[in-house]
């Protein structure tokens, strides 16, 4: 595709329910970054995927919250046992390396009621 | 981990100069960025500036970073209406990219 590409676009699910939220990123594109946008919080980085590399994993804020890239291409965001703090749109990115352009896709916007 | 803070708003008068600052920990970021993000819309790329540059023109837009102090901002000049959206300071870290909370621009006309 063109770009990146997020689906999907928005998802509402019940307190308690697990979601996947999905990210394919731009064909060639090694480096596939994930954020967490809240309203007033600013760019919260996730997790960082490079290649064949460990995902650097370091910003995701519980165990609940999880993320594979199979096949160094689409990427799945899982967040189990949603709390209504994990509202928020969730942004993937991916570029051609971490010096590079990032391009991002228009998001996810998860609401838990 | 790496810090970019930013303050969340600014206002200023269609026609005048908007200047938006930032400043990060990460004294080995190689490249610093701009991203803009319109209402409802993704970020994209605006400019970036390489670590060993202080100043960096494009059109309305200039980039001055001061290394030492680990300052960032951007400068627009004869704000318009269509600059107002949220602007992101980022770095490059050793293996990551670090956003600030960026900061909401409000043109007034």
């Amino acid at each position: 595709g063109a770009g990146v590409s997020q689906s999907p676009s928005n998802k509402v699910t019940e307190k308690g329910k697990d979601v996947e939220l999905r990210c394919d990123p731009i064909s060639g594109h090694t480096a596939l970054y994930w954020y967490r946008q809240s309203l007033g919080q600013g760019l919260e980085f996730l997790i960082y995927f490079q290649g064949n590399s460990a995902p650097d994993k370091s910003g995701l804020p519980s165990d609940r919250f999880s993320a594979e890239r199979t096949g160094g291409s689409v990427s799945t965001l899982t967040i189990q046992r949603t709390q209504q703090e994990d509202s928020a749109v969730y942004l993937c990115a991916s570029s051609l390396g971490v010096f590079t352009e990032a391009f991002f896709g228009q998001g996810t916007r998860l609401t838990v009621v | 981990g790496e810090d970019v803070e930013q303050s969340l708003f600014l206002s200023v008068r269609e026609g005048d100069s908007s200047v938006i600052n930032c400043t990060y920990t990460d004294s080995s970021s190689t490249y610093l960025y701009w991203y803009k993000q319109e209402p409802g819309a993704g970020l994209q790329l605006l400019t970036y500036i390489f670590s060993n540059m202080d100043m960096k023109q494009d059109q309305r837009l200039t980039v001055l970073l001061n290394k030492k102090d680990k300052h960032l901002s951007l400068r627009i000049a004869d704000t318009q209406t269509g600059d107002s959206a949220i602007y992101f300071c980022a770095e490059s870290g050793a293996n990551n990219l670090f956003f600030g909370t960026g900061t909401r621009l409000t043109v007034i006309p």
